[in-house]
């Protein structure tokens, strides 16, 4: 199995652009999370879907973020309007479990907004 | 306030040597306790999970212990090696379910 797969790998856009960061999850996993990872907050859990279905989006920072999941093979973040404080390594997860069970971790994408 | 701690200071030993890294947190009742690995520019690896009413648990040269008394967790990598120089996560779950928290990481460093 390839792993979990994040496209792109780096971004760097213009404030007030509009960004969609991409998650292909491990076949046959169930559940899909975001995450954003940045040296002062370190990381942190933005929205988890099981079965396509988002559960808990109480870590979407604020209307300028938002997720899909049309199928289980495919998911995508978006953050419109970009700002420079969303500048961050973003991670896709996915499980075949609730949150007790082991997270397989996509390779990140580095985002960069000036 | 949920609190994670981990030693904010990176752990630098000597090839051979044990390393132990720590987890404190405070305000929760985990129902379990993940440990995960990750190296730079890269996402974590997941490494052991234990579960509350586990005291200890061992996968090869990696021990996690569990003390929800004490509020702690210990995780422990004998037999060090340069290899294994990373940044060690951990992650608490809570009992209703819930977000996987993740603490700071600790930095090691194995020198040879």
């Amino acid at each position: 199995d390839a792993g979990v797969i994040q496209s792109p790998r780096h971004e760097v856009t213009e404030m007030g652009q509009e960004v969609t960061l991409r998650c292909k999850p491990i076949s046959g996993h169930n559940s899909l999370f975001w995450y954003r990872q940045t040296m002062m907050r370190g990381l942190e859990l933005l929205i988890y879907f099981n079965n396509n279905v988002p559960i808990d989006d109480s870590g979407m920072p604020e209307d300028r973020f938002s997720a899909k999941m049309p199928n289980a093979s495919f998911s995508t973040l978006k953050i419109q309007p970009s700002e420079p404080r969303d500048s961050a390594v973003y991670f896709c997860a996915s499980g075949d479990g609730t949150f007790s069970y082991e997270q397989y971790f996509g390779p990140g994408t580095r985002l960069t907004v000036t | 306030s949920q609190k994670i701690e981990q030693n904010s200071e990176a752990l630098n030993i000597q090839e051979g040597k044990t390393a132990t890294l720590t987890c404190n947190y405070t305000n929760y009742s985990p129902a379990y306790l993940q440990w995960y690995r990750q190296d730079p520019g890269r996402g974590p690896v997941f490494l052991l999970l234990i579960r509350e009413n586990e005291k200890e648990k061992r996968k090869e040269r990696l021990k996690v212990t569990f003390d929800t008394t004490l509020k702690q967790s210990l995780f422990h990598i004998t037999a060090s090696q340069p290899a294994d120089s990373a940044t060690y996560l951990c992650a608490l779950v809570g009992n209703q379910g819930g977000k996987l928290i993740f603490g700071q990481g600790t930095e090691l460093s194995v020198k040879p």
